[in-house]
Order: structure tokens, then sequence, then C-alpha cells
């Protein structure tokens, strides 16, 4: 059971605008940046999005991150083919002397 | 840009201690401009962070496996290691070495990942 929380799926169209979610609590979200990893099938993860909503260089700006309170969101807008991933949050935890925690991944397919 | 590599066996049986390797390249792991990271995958599941160490030596674990975890430095070989002892099915997982800009920061460079299965 991870520590922060996605929806284990989305979807959406080519071109439409699609919203993933990640909840976590004072500790986490609520006190630290939260960054975002895409993971497409069979590779690494890359850094999607970090302190926040910051994109790093070469990220499209189709991909843009937010965060209130305790909550984070990515958001894909002109989805496209090779949105296909998973996605996963982070964030660094204040307590036992500070560790990073992932959200459980979010599946995206692009219908 | 930093590169990183992992190596080790792709093989270890219960009870015994998991080494892995990652070998660096466009970066040094004795500068202070990163902290080098482990960071694993079951298969199929999602990432677990395991630790980081700096170059000062100054380490950080995750609470859930700080009793099994060693991570260290090798400047003359440019490397940083993953010590697991005591393994189980549950240590089956690609793992991952990464590096981060800042204490808190974000993960920005992968290795590719190694598998490493736990049976005898």
């Amino acid at each position: 059971q991870s520590v922060l929380t996605q929806p284990p799926s989305a979807s959406g169209t080519p071109g439409q605008r699609v919203t993933i979610s990640c909840s976590g609590s004072s500790s986490n979200i609520g006190s630290n940046y939260v960054y975002w990893y895409q993971q497409l099938p069979g590779t690494a993860p890359k850094l999607l999005i970090y302190r926040n909503n910051q994109r790093p260089s070469g990220v499209p700006d189709r991909f843009s991150g937010s965060k209130s309170g305790t909550s984070a969101s990515l958001a894909i807008s002109g989805l496209r083919s090779e949105d296909e991933a998973d996605y996963y949050c982070a964030a660094w935890d204040d307590s036992l002397s500070g560790h990073a925690v992932f959200g459980g991944g979010t599946q995206l397919t692009v219908l | 840009q930093v590169q990183l590599q992992e190596s080790g066996p792709g093989l270890v049986k219960p009870s015994e201690t998991l080494s892995l390797t990652c070998t660096v390249s466009g970066g040094s792991v004795s500068s202070g401009s990163y902290y080098w990271s482990w960071i694993r995958q079951p298969p199929g599941k999602g990432l677990e962070w395991i630790g980081y160490i700096y170059y000062s030596g100054s380490t950080n674990y995750n609470p859930s496996l700080k009793s099994r975890v060693t991570i260290s430095v090798d400047t003359s070989k440019n490397q940083f290691s993953l010590k697991l002892s005591s393994v189980t099915a549950a240590d089956t997982a690609v793992y991952y070495c990464a590096t981060q800009l800042e204490r808190r920061g974000g993960f920005d460079y992968w290795g590719q990942g190694t598998l490493v299965t736990v049976s005898s």
C-alpha cells in the first residue's frame, strides 16, 4: 500500500485533456514539493515534473503539474498515443528523518 | 549528462545478501553535485525508494528497509553500491540507481534497471 494515493487507471482519446490525481498528507505533499515521473513500457522512469509545476528541459508544455494542500495533479493536454504510460507522483516525507514516498502509479491508456 | 549503469547477480538465494553496483559516467561520485540513490520496482508493481548516499558518506534509508540496507561509495571506481541482507521473495524487483541534484529533489537521471530474482 503506497503512502501517496493515485487512481490505478485513466484514459482518454487523442487530443483530449486528462488529469491524474495524487493525494497525500501534511507530512509529505502538504509540506514538500511534488514530483511526477513517466514510465513508458519496459523502460526506466523519467522525471516529468519537478517542484510541483516545473518541467525539465525537453518535456513538452502539454504536461503540467499543480498542487493544493495535501493533493496534487498532473494534467496532460492534447493527448497523444505516445503518452500511453504509467505515471507516478512522489514527494519527500518529513517523518522519520525524511524519506521519499511514491504513489502506486496510474496506467494511462490512449483510446 | 550523468549516465548510470547497474550491475550484479540476477539471482540471489533466500536469506543471502543482494549486492548491486552502479557505475557512473559523466559525473563524479566524489563531487557534491549529486545524491546517489537506489529505487526498486517489484514486477508489475510501483516504485519504492531504498535510500541515498552523499559524497561525504552520509546516508538516508527507507525506514522500512533500514535494518537490512547499506549503501556505499567507491570513489576510485566512480561507483556506488547497494547491499540488502536477509532477502526473501518479496525483494524480487527491478533495481534502479538514480541521482538527485538536491537532498530532497527529484530523481533526475536513472539507470536502465536490473532485475534481481530471489529464489532457491
